[in-house]
C-alpha cells in the first residue's frame, strides 16, 4: 500500500523560529513530491514542488529531499503568523504518466504564536 | 485570487435529488481533477481528464458522473448520493499531464456538499 506520512502535530513555534515538517513516504518508485498548504475552510495551494535528491530554496522555504531514506522536509525560516495552516506532503508516485495523481499525506497543523 | 472557478461554494441536496457540480479554468490546462476533502482528512482523488478524455477513476461509484464538455469546463454529476458523501469537492487543474511536475495543482476554491 502506497502510504504518505507526516509528523503528527500539531506544532506551535514562535513567531521568528524554524518551523521544520516531515514527511516519509512508503513508494520507492515515487518521483516528485509536492508541500501544499491549507488554511482553514480554504483550498490547497502549491508551496513547493522538488523531485531531485538535496535541497531546493524558495525564499523562507526550503524543502528537502532524500531518496534512499523515503524521506522530504519542508522547513519554515523567520516563522510568521500567516504561515499558521496545515501542511500537506504529497507525493506523485504512479510513474511519468500519473498526471496529478497524488497521494497525499494526514497534513500537519502549524500555528505560529507572537 | 484562484484561477480554478467552482460553482455553487454550497450545495444542499436530499438522498434523491440530482445535481451539478461545476467548475472553469482559463489556464489552458490540459489536465483536470476531482478530488473529494472530509473534515480534517486530506484530499482524495476521484477522476482524472486529459485532453478531455476521462483518464483515472478510483473507484468512484456510479452516483458520481464526471463530464468535461471542453478543456476549460468540468462537471461533477450528482445522483442518489448518501450522507457520507457530504465532504468539500475540489476541481483542479494542472498545466502538465505527463514529467516529475504532473502534481503542480490548481486547486478551486471548493464546493461544500451537505446531503440530507
Amino acid at each position: 500500500q502506497k502510504e504518505v506520512e507526516q509528523n503528527s502535530g500539531p506544532l506551535s513555534v514562535p513567531e521568528g523560529a524554524i518551523a521544520s515538517l516531515n514527511c516519509t513516504y512508503s513508494d520507492r518508485g515515487s518521483q516528485s513530491f509536492f508541500w501544499y498548504r491549507q488554511y482553514s475552510g480554504k483550498s490547497p495551494e502549491l508551496i513547493m514542488f522538488i523531485y531531485s535528491n538535496g535541497d531546493k530554496e524558495d525564499g523562507r522555504f526550503t524543502a528537502q529531499l532524500n531518496k534512499a531514506s523515503q524521506y522530504v522536509s519542508l522547513l519554515i525560516r523567520d516563522s510568521q503568523p500567516s504561515d499558521s495552516a496545515t501542511y500537506l506532503c504529497a507525493v506523485n508516485n504512479a510513474g511519468g504518466t500519473s498526471y496529478g495523481k497524488l497521494t497525499f499525506g494526514q497534513g500537519t497543523i502549524l500555528t505560529v504564536h507572537p | 485570487d484562484t484561477e480554478v472557478t467552482q460553482t455553487p461554494k454550497h450545495l444542499v441536496m436530499g438522498m434523491t435529488n440530482k445535481k451539478s457540480l461545476k467548475c472553469e479554468q482559463h489556464m489552458g490546462h490540459r489536465a483536470m481533477y476531482w478530488y473529494k476533502q472530509k473534515a480534517k482528512k486530506p484530499p482524495e482523488l476521484m477522476f482524472v481528464y486529459s485532453y478531455e478524455k476521462l483518464s483515472i477513476n478510483e473507484s468512484v461509484p456510479s452516483r458520481f458522473s464526471p463530464e468535461c464538455p471542453n478543456s476549460s469546463l468540468l462537471n461533477l454529476h450528482l445522483h442518489a448520493l448518501q450522507p457520507e458523501d457530504s465532504a468539500l469537492y475540489l476541481c483542479a487543474s494542472s498545466q502538465k499531464t505527463s514529467g516529475p511536475n504532473t502534481g503542480e495543482l490548481f486547486f478551486g476554491e471548493g464546493s461544500r456538499l451537505t446531503v440530507l
